[in-house]
């Protein structure tokens, strides 16, 4: 099966940058995905890694290490928009659906 | 011009009734899923369809019963509620092999009293 680690929640400031960290155990692999999830919404989709690296899109950045089972997301010039839940997901090579972890909550502080 | 559209968004019913949750999406996605969000927000997995074929179906109790009539559809019906179904489901699709990220319908808060 799948498991997947995150913070349960993070706390930072307007201007900021904050890292969210994801670890993961899934047997075959087949990328690393971010969802934002504000309160009473949809996940939406941030990124995706599916090699070794840093994927960049405007303020926001993914990182994957597969040697290390580890990736994270990057959050910079933080704004009070940002305040939501963060879920990292997986989906194997068997599985044909996302795994999501449990959830960072991240909070910007003015 | 919404992408995943699922009705209704909320529902209020008694235990022991049936209630059937719609989604549809117009993005020509192949596979289409239902997951179960819970009061700690963990998102879980119940069902996927590729093209109208059942292709996941985790542990869930034989009381709900998912229904593609073609590939733009999954319809969702629960059987005989229970308090313990009380969650958030959300029905999602995406291109065969997801790497481009799954689109999520604005949700179905059910609350089973």
């Amino acid at each position: 099966g799948q498991s997947l680690e995150q913070p349960s929640e993070v706390t930072a400031v307007e201007g900021a940058i904050v890292q969210i960290n994801c670890t993961y155990q899934t047997s075959g692999f087949y990328g690393l995905s971010w969802y934002q999830q504000h309160d009473g919404g949809a996940p939406t989709f941030l990124s995706y890694n599916g090699l070794d690296g840093l994927e960049e899109t405007g303020r926001f950045s993914s990182f994957l290490s597969r040697s290390d089972s580890y990736g994270y997301l990057l959050l910079q010039e933080l704004q009070m928009k940002d305040s939501a839940s963060y879920f990292c997901a997986v989906r194997d090579t068997g599985r044909r659906a996302l795994t999501f972890g449990s959830g960072t909550r991240l909070q910007v502080q003015p | 011009d919404t992408a995943v559209s699922q009705t209704p968004k909320y529902l209020v019913t008694q235990m022991g009734n049936d209630k059937s949750i719609k989604c549809e999406q117009n993005l020509g996605h192949d596979t289409m899923y239902w997951y179960k969000q819970d009061s700690k927000k963990f998102l879980k997995i119940m069902f996927s369809y590729n093209n109208k074929e059942l292709i996941i179906n985790e542990t869930v109790p034989n009381r709900f019963s998912p229904k593609s009539p073609d590939k733009a559809h999954l319809n969702l019906h629960i059987n005989s509620l229970e308090l313990g179904d009380s969650a958030v489901y959300f029905c999602a699709s995406s291109p065969l092999g997801g790497g481009l990220g799954y689109t999520f319908g604005s949700g179905t808060r059910l609350t089973v009293v």
